[in-house]
């Protein structure tokens, strides 16, 4: 099983509609997860950061946490073209190394 | 968020020599600094840890002695690749932060090892 798992995708979404990022995790005592956006060429940009169990809105972006289920999303309200890039799923570890998931390439379709 | 440089952007160099890469932090100082790896179609692979004033620990399958680290002040780290072959060629990616909060990244440095 690895790390850090996400759907590669592509993930194909309607311009203003809602886009549905999920990622899964290994390691049961990780306490810090992270959203980041990346473009083609360009090194990673922080979206959202979460560290408790429930919803954190940032915007137009909500990171979703279930630590008993291992699991977390990111939403995407209104999406724009502008939105299509890769994001990727980060996990620290208990060896505080911070351990990525291989992306989910998103795509607008305006 | 922290702005974070990289220099160079990009760099084409023949096998055999060595390339330096400087990562520096622009409006902060961390005494924890990262560098990863990405390969095209890849995730970041975390190469090395380095401490201001102590060694790099380095990650498994990272030769220590080809990733020459060096954590030179607290907003100063450089990756040097020496030896360089085709197989190194790569996205070299630093990046600023405490441990289990939010990495800042540098914008990145394509290696291309002819």
């Amino acid at each position: 099983q690895k790390e850090v798992e996400q759907n590669s995708g592509p993930l194909s979404v309607p311009e203003g509609a809602i886009a549905s990022l999920n990622c899964t995790y290994s390691d049961r005592v990780s306490q810090s997860f992270f959203w980041y956006r990346q473009y083609s060429g360009k090194s990673p940009e922080l979206i959202m950061s979460i560290y408790s169990n429930g919803d954190k809105e940032d915007g137009r972006f909500t990171a979703q946490l279930n630590k008993a289920s291992q699991y977390v999303s990111l939403l995407i309200r209104d999406s724009q073209p502008s939105d299509s890039a890769t994001y990727l799923c980060a996990v620290y570890r208990a060896d505080e190394k911070l351990t990525f998931g291989t992306g989910t390439r998103l795509t607008i379709i305006p | 968020g922290a702005v974070v440089s990289q220099h160079p952007s990009w760099v084409i160099c023949k096998s055999g020599t060595s390339v330096k890469i400087e990562c520096r932090s622009l409006d902060f100082q961390a005494t924890t600094m990262f560098w990863y790896r990405q390969f095209p179609k890849q995730s970041l692979m975390l190469m090395a840890t380095s401490n201001e004033g102590s060694k790099a620990t380095y990650e498994q399958g990272v030769e220590k002695d080809k990733f020459l680290i060096n954590h030179a002040s607290l907003t100063l780290s450089t990756l040097t690749v020496t030896s360089a072959h085709p197989e190194d060629s790569s996205f070299y990616i630093c990046s600023f932060g405490a441990v289990y909060n939010e990495q800042f990244f540098g914008p990145g440095t394509r290696l291309t090892v002819l």
